[in-house]
């Protein structure tokens, strides 16, 4: 176990509609990554937000977009959802300095 | 632009032989480069961590290497279990104070009995 939660572990919606996903960093850690990932895919970077702020963007689409909250809880929003929007998203959190990132244990969303 | 390759693709071992999994990169500056092992369906977990002056690292049966000159890695697995079966990831970090990481595709490892 990581540290990191997220939610929810599944989620099944429809094109076009709008989803939220959760993710909870470990105790202490002030970065909050989210990555994508398709079937057969590798890890892509969407966005970081440290401490509230965004940090660092990467190839997040302009239907996305995260915050960060005062509690450092974090929230991906996808919204206009495609068929190819299915993927696996992770959240990684990390301590600044070491660039050790620790991984939830993703959500799975299918668009139909 | 940065970039990491990994080799092979995948690979099919026999439970008890020892395999190596080859990482290039091309990121720079270097900052440091992890090996993640990730199996189906679940986050990746941390196998080692190595910075610009370390060129050895041992985790249990696993043992990364690392060449800055040749920006290079491998990651070593000595006496293959079944449980060793996943996904085993390099990435690598660029200095400059945010840490993005630039993932390799990984090589899928896959151990038979």
């Amino acid at each position: 176990d990581s540290g990191v939660t997220q939610t929810p572990k599944h989620l099944i919606t429809a094109t076009g509609q709008r989803v939220t996903l959760r993710c909870s960093p470990r105790s202490g850690d002030l970065s909050v990554y989210w990555y994508q990932q398709s079937l057969d895919q590798g890890l892509q970077f969407l966005i970081q937000y440290y401490n509230g702020e965004e940090r660092a963007k990467g190839n997040i689409l302009e239907r996305f977009s995260a915050q960060q909250f005062p509690d450092l809880h974090s929230e991906l929003n996808l919204s206009s959802l495609e068929l190819g929007d299915s993927a696996l998203y992770f959240c990684a959190s990390s301590v600044v300095g070491t660039g050790e990132q620790y991984f939830g244990p993703g959500t799975r969303l299918t668009v139909t | 632009k940065n970039q990491v390759e990994q080799s092979p693709q995948s690979l099919i071992i026999l439970e008890g032989k020892n395999c190596t999994l080859q990482c290039n990169y091309t990121v720079s500056p270097f900052s440091n480069l992890r090996w993640y092992k990730q199996d189906t369906g679940r986050g990746p977990v941390s196998l080692t961590i190595m910075t610009f002056s370390e060129n050895t690292k041992s985790n249990g049966r696993y043992t990364a290497t690392l060449d800055a000159d040749t920006k290079q890695s491998s990651l070593h697995i000595t006496a293959s279990q079944l449980s060793d079966s996943a996904s085993y990831i390099c990435v690598v970090s660029a200095s400059g104070g945010s840490y993005i990481p630039t993932f390799g595709r990984g090589t899928s490892l896959i151990v038979h009995p």
